[in-house]
């Protein structure tokens, strides 16, 4: 069973940027959630989407959105890149209800 | 402040050691599972407490939820260099399916 698929792996952006991360869960999950997580600020909850409505949302700047699509396949935007948003971005994947989430692998953004 | 405290916030211990981790919450807790993690790497779920008292066992790793307190700890049975990790507590504390995490406990097994 394929686990949490996230792309690419590391990334390089410039400030002023926009940049796209993807995340596809396993197979049959709906819920899909995303993190950033920084060394000053641990991990961050930014949203979750659950067949393909945002459910929940954290405290961040409109820059950050996200989406869902039918495939349950979620991408995540962020837009005007800024030095603070260099970070390392964690998707995760449940089946829904409390039954824990399955961690991708993250995207690490560098922005320069 | 954070929603989810854990402490120590790094523990270093020899090879062999028992160590507890605690993670307390200021808000009710609807769920509870605790997260290994290697730098920079994504997150391995350990296990998921749900009801008050509820302890589970994987391995030399113990965990038990104390409702009550809204508190809830790990402890590790003679630990190994592979225990080495960052520990995080995550929970949901509005009901919503919103799950926060603990700032993590930073592990150093010394062989």
């Amino acid at each position: 069973k394929a686990g949490v698929t996230q792309t690419p792996r590391y990334l390089i952006k410039t400030r002023g940027q926009q940049v796209t991360l993807s995340c596809s869960p396993i197979s049959g999950h709906r819920s899909v959630s995303w993190y950033q997580q920084t060394p000053g600020q641990g991990l961050q909850f930014l949203f979750e989407y659950f067949s393909e409505t945002q459910r929940n949302k954290g405290n961040f700047p409109g820059r950050f959105s996200g989406r869902q699509f039918s495939n349950s396949r979620s991408e995540m935007n962020v837009s005007t890149l800024e030095l603070g948003d260099s970070a390392l971005y964690l998707c995760a994947s449940s089946l829904g209800g409390q039954r824990g989430y399955t961690f991708g692998s993250g995207t690490r953004l560098t922005v320069v | 402040s954070q929603e989810l405290e854990q402490s120590p916030q790094s523990l270093i211990v020899q090879e062999g050691k028992n160590l507890t981790i605690n993670c307390t919450s200021s808000k009710t807790l609807y769920g509870l599972y605790w997260y290994k993690q290697k730098y920079g790497e994504g997150l391995i779920f350990l296990m998921m407490l749900q009801k008050g008292g509820e302890e589970k066992s994987h391995e030399k790793i113990t965990a038990k939820l104390d409702e009550k307190k809204q508190q809830s700890s790990l402890h590790i049975t003679a630990s190994q260099p592979s225990h080495a990790g960052i520990y995080l507590c995550g929970a949901d504390t509005s009901g919503t399916y919103k799950y926060i995490f603990g700032t993590g406990t930073r592990l150093k097994v010394l062989a």
